[in-house]
């Protein structure tokens, strides 16, 4: 069974930094793409980042391009998402999501989301 | 930068058949996925590549997609279907990854 537990967030200052996790298990990590979703309160959902299986390719919302870094490491099965730079309307619940077979650019699998909030 | 519009809201009886639309330009050429989610949960995926179902989901689900609008049909409604519902498209011209604004589903 597939299962991604997201954890990291926390309330955080304005301009401060965060870094969020998510651990992997129940599927081969290395061989799929990962992304991070966020959810505002009584909002949407926003695409966030991506990472290819390998590490090699990201893509970035442009909301977040320059503040925020996507990372994995495949050896202990761990999705990343480092923000810096934080905005108050970046408080959201954070949601990492597993893509389909490769090229799919779907979610088929998706973290219980942690809470980040930025206030002052 | 790509964009994907639904309705805020639809409404249904139990029983009856709902309908949830997904607009954007040339929509028909891209492959459309949705997302079922009920509240204080993570999204679901219920339809991906326009109209396949993941295992686990019923057929009173059904997805279409052609022109400039994809849709996302749910037959034979029943309470536990209430929940918000999203359309995602892959941009490929900016890869970006693209959600619809959502449209929450009440059941009468």
């Amino acid at each position: 069974e597939v299962q991604l537990l997201d954890s990291g967030g926390d309330l955080v200052q304005p301009g401060g930094s965060l870094r969020l996790s998510c651990a992997a298990s129940g599927f081969t990590f290395s061989n799929y793409a990962m992304n991070w979703v966020r959810q505002a309160p009584g909002k949407g959902l926003e695409w966030v980042s991506g990472i290819s299986a390998g590490g090699g390719s990201t893509y970035y919302a442009d909301s977040v391009k320059g503040r925020f870094t996507i990372s994995r490491d495949n050896a202990k099965n761990i999705l990343y998402l480092q923000m810096s730079s934080l905005r108050v309307e970046d408080t959201a619940i954070f949601f990492c999501a597993k893509e389909g077979p490769v090229g799919a650019f779907f979610f088929d699998s998706w973290g219980q989301g942690t809470l980040v909030t930025v206030s002052s | 930068s790509y964009v994907l519009t639904q309705p805020p809201s639809v409404s249904v009886a139990p029983g009856k058949t709902a309908t949830i639309t997904c607009g954007g330009s040339n929509v028909g050429r891209k492959s459309v996925h949705w997302y079922q989610q009920r509240p204080g949960q993570a999204p679901v995926l219920v339809i991906y590549y326009d109209s396949d179902r993941p295992s686990g989901i019923p057929e009173r689900l059904s997805g279409s997609n052609s022109g400039n609008t994809a849709t996302l049909t749910i037959s034979r409604v029943e309470a536990g279907d209430e929940a918000d519902y999203y359309c995602q498209v892959w941009d490929r011209s900016s890869d970006h990854v693209v959600f619809g604004g959502g449209t929450k589903l009440t059941v009468l």
